[in-house]
């Protein structure tokens, strides 16, 4: 079965202290890795797509990267700004139709 | 470009009762997704409009619900008779898909349901 699981559930980090969010993920006909931040009572907003094994994309003090199993969103120098909820989510392909499936999402909160 | 738009942002309802929500997806995107996300968890994949036609339906998707994109625009989704375990997030996005490319879905704040 497809499946996207993220860890950790939660994470305090204080100003400055990096850390890394895991999202791995068992699916067939990967068609891309999507990574979202979620403010509380809004829709999530998009941030990073990536394709192959290998690629890596950087947006500010994020940086995603991909292998054949997992993700992982690195966090450099966190703001407490950064605080959010991080969604990972992929794209497959199953029983001939696309699948965009969520993981749980990771809690994020940074202190000042 | 005005980004994904839902109304209305909150619905209060009573067990029982038809509730329908509107999505306006960033003009020129031909895909619209319906998602339900609870508190905790991640969206959950209800249905997908490839323009006007309705490609797939989750089996989340009881007889209850039932969405509808006319004219491959705007979308709405109804639910008869509510029940406590609808209430939710309800989450609509879109995206332009163009042949085997990317699918990139933008995402709109949401339409939070309480059933009473």
């Amino acid at each position: 079965e497809d499946q996207v699981t993220q860890s950790p559930e939660a994470l305090r980090l204080q100003e400055g202290e990096s850390s890394s969010l895991n999202c791995s993920y068992t699916v067939s006909g990967l068609r891309g890795l999507f990574w979202y931040r979620q403010d509380p009572g809004k829709g999530p907003e998009f941030l990073f797509t990536l394709y192959s094994a290998g690629e890596e994309k950087e947006k500010e003090r994020l940086k995603a990267t991909l292998t054949k199993k997992e993700s992982f969103l690195h966090i450099t120098a966190p703001k407490p700004e950064d605080s959010a909820t991080y969604l990972c989510a992929v794209q497959a392909l199953s029983s001939g139709t696309y699948k965009y499936i969520f993981g749980t999402g990771t809690r994020l909160k940074v202190l000042a | 470009d005005t980004g994904v738009s839902q109304n209305p942002r909150h619905k209060i309802t009573k067990r029982g009762q038809n509730v329908t929500f509107r999505c306006d997806p960033i003009s020129e995107h031909n895909r619209l997704y319906w998602y339900r996300q609870t508190l905790g968890q991640g969206p959950e994949f209800l249905t997908y409009f490839q323009n006007e036609a309705q490609l797939e339906k989750s089996r989340l998707l009881s007889d209850r619900f039932s969405a509808e994109r006319p004219k491959g625009s705007f979308s709405t989704l109804e639910i008869q008779r509510t029940e406590q375990g609808d209430s939710a997030m309800y989450l609509c996005a879109s995206s332009l898909i163009q042949g085997q490319g990317e699918n990139i879905q933008y995402f709109g704040a949401g339409t939070r349901l309480s059933v009473l």
